[in-house]
């Protein structure tokens, strides 16, 4: 069964203090990983896809990492305004002809300053 | 450039009430998915509608139904509320192809089931 874990749950940070998010995946053949950031009370905002691994994507302060079983979500000098959930997602390959996405339960950030 | 639009932003229920939640796509999209989203987790894919049908659906019970409309727009239908069905309900829209492009998702319609 495909599935995604992200880890950890939260995570508080201070301002300027760097950090790592963690997204292990299992699929049966990846098509696709996302990276959202979501506000509370709000939809998700798309930040990142990486589709193969050794992929890297930067935004900003932040840069994701692809291996074969994971995603990293690097931040790099944090500021208050980058605490949010960020939640992690795949798409399977043998997902027929639909792209439904796969999510974790999200890493909460809180960043102070 | 209008993103994703949901409707209504917030809704409250009784047990056993029947809703309609609207969702209108990003411009140039063609494809519309729903989620389902509780209190502390991840969204849960409830199904996906492209060409005005439903092309895959999640482990949802046959209570929820849905419809995509001639401009892409779509609506997610609940029947027999439970309270379990409180949630945040997210629409997300994309391109059919390719398979593996982004989904953009809309603000959201927060259910609340008395």
């Amino acid at each position: 069964e495909d599935q995604v874990t992200q880890s950890p749950e939260a995570l508080r940070l201070q301002e300027g203090e760097s950090s790592s998010l963690n997204c292990s995946y299992t699929v049966s053949g990846l098509r696709g990983l996302f990276w959202y950031r979501q506000d509370p009370g709000k939809g998700p905002e798309f930040l990142f896809t990486l589709y193969s691994a050794g992929e890297e994507k930067e935004k900003e302060r932040l840069k994701a990492t692809l291996t074969k079983k994971e995603s990293f979500l690097h931040i790099t000098a944090p500021k208050p305004e980058d605490s949010a959930t960020y939640l992690c997602a795949v798409q399977s390959n043998y997902g027929g002809a639909t792209n439904k996405l796969i999510f974790g339960t999200g890493t909460l950030l809180a960043v102070q300053p | 450039d209008a993103g994703v639009t949901q409707s209504p932003t917030h809704l409250i229920k009784t047990r056993g009430q029947q809703v309609t939640l609207r969702c209108s796509p990003k411009s140039g999209h063609d494809t519309v998915s729903w989620y389902q989203q509780a209190l502390g987790q991840g969204p849960q894919f409830i199904f996906q509608y492209y060409e005005e049908e439903e092309r895959q659906r999640g482990n949802f019970p046959d209570r929820f139904s849905g419809h995509q409309f001639p401009n892409y727009s779509s609506e997610l239908n609940v029947n027999a509320l439970l309270l379990g069905d409180s949630a945040l309900y997210l629409c997300a829209s994309s391109t059919r192809l390719p398979a593996n492009n982004e989904q953009f998702f809309g603000p959201g319609t927060r259910l609340t089931v008395l």
